[in-house]
């Protein structure tokens, strides 16, 4: 149990268009998710933190206008990147919690590859 | 500012022999910390755990060791078999306002040779 899929799993697109990643609790309620983005040789930095049907919560130097988040059911989550840019270019996973915000019990995405030329 | 360092980016190990990867951390208050192992184009999958009551943690083949003085944690594979070859993440639990998050190292590329 407890897997967690994300789609696409790589997507390439242009300067100043905008992309959407979905991701899914499978096999579980998700009642928070969370996106983490992954610079190459980098750590996965938490980008936001999602609850079921409230706003998410962005951490610091994230802009919220520019990466929305969506958390519309308890499977899914999604990740729009709006207006790319070419340092928008990452390794971007989500991962799913059935808890209240309990780090260590999140299951991960495998991943979204994004590339913007 | 990295609150959790690995500060060995890769590691080469022979089959049956002892894998040590190796995790510092800044913040004082940080009192769980995790494991996690990915192979490439996979999520992190969790490994093994520890509290910051414990000093040692032990599943399988897999245990971890925490020196709190030292703000100093580390992973023992032993012996280490080739399936092991994946990149590991340290990651410490963050707690702030009722909620909590991960807070990741960079990761270590263990390869382990038949």
């Amino acid at each position: 149990g407890a897997v967690v899929s994300q789609h696409p799993s790589r997507v390439i697109c242009k300067s100043g268009t905008s992309v959407k990643i979905e991701c899914r609790s499978l096999d579980f309620q998700a009642t928070t998710m969370f996106w983490y983005r992954q610079f190459p040789k980098q750590s996965l930095m938490l980008m936001a933190t999602s609850n079921e049907g409230s706003k998410a919560t962005y951490e610091q130097g994230v802009e919220k206008d520019k990466f929305l988040i969506n958390h519309a059911s308890l499977t899914l989550s999604t990740l729009t990147v709006t207006s790319a840019h070419p340092e928008d270019s990452s390794f971007y996973i989500c991962s799913a919690s059935r808890g209240q915000g309990k780090g260590y019990e999140q299951y991960f995405g495998p991943g979204t590859r994004l590339t913007v030329t | 500012d990295q609150q959790v360092k690995q500060n060995s980016p890769s590691l080469s190990v022979q089959e049956g022999r002892i894998s040590i990867l190796n995790c510092d951390y800044t913040n004082s208050m940080f009192d769980y910390f995790l494991w996690y192992k990915k192979y490439p184009a996979e999520g992190p999958t969790f490994l093994i755990s520890i509290s910051s009551i414990k000093d040692k943690n032990e599943d399988g083949r897999f245990t971890v060791f925490l020196n709190k003085s030292a703000k100093h944690l580390s992973l023992h594979i032993v012996p280490s078999q080739p399936g092991d070859s994946a990149v590991y993440f340290c990651a410490a639990i963050w707690r702030q306002g009722g909620s909590e998050k991960l807070v990741f190292g960079k990761g270590t590329k263990l390869t382990v040779n038949p």
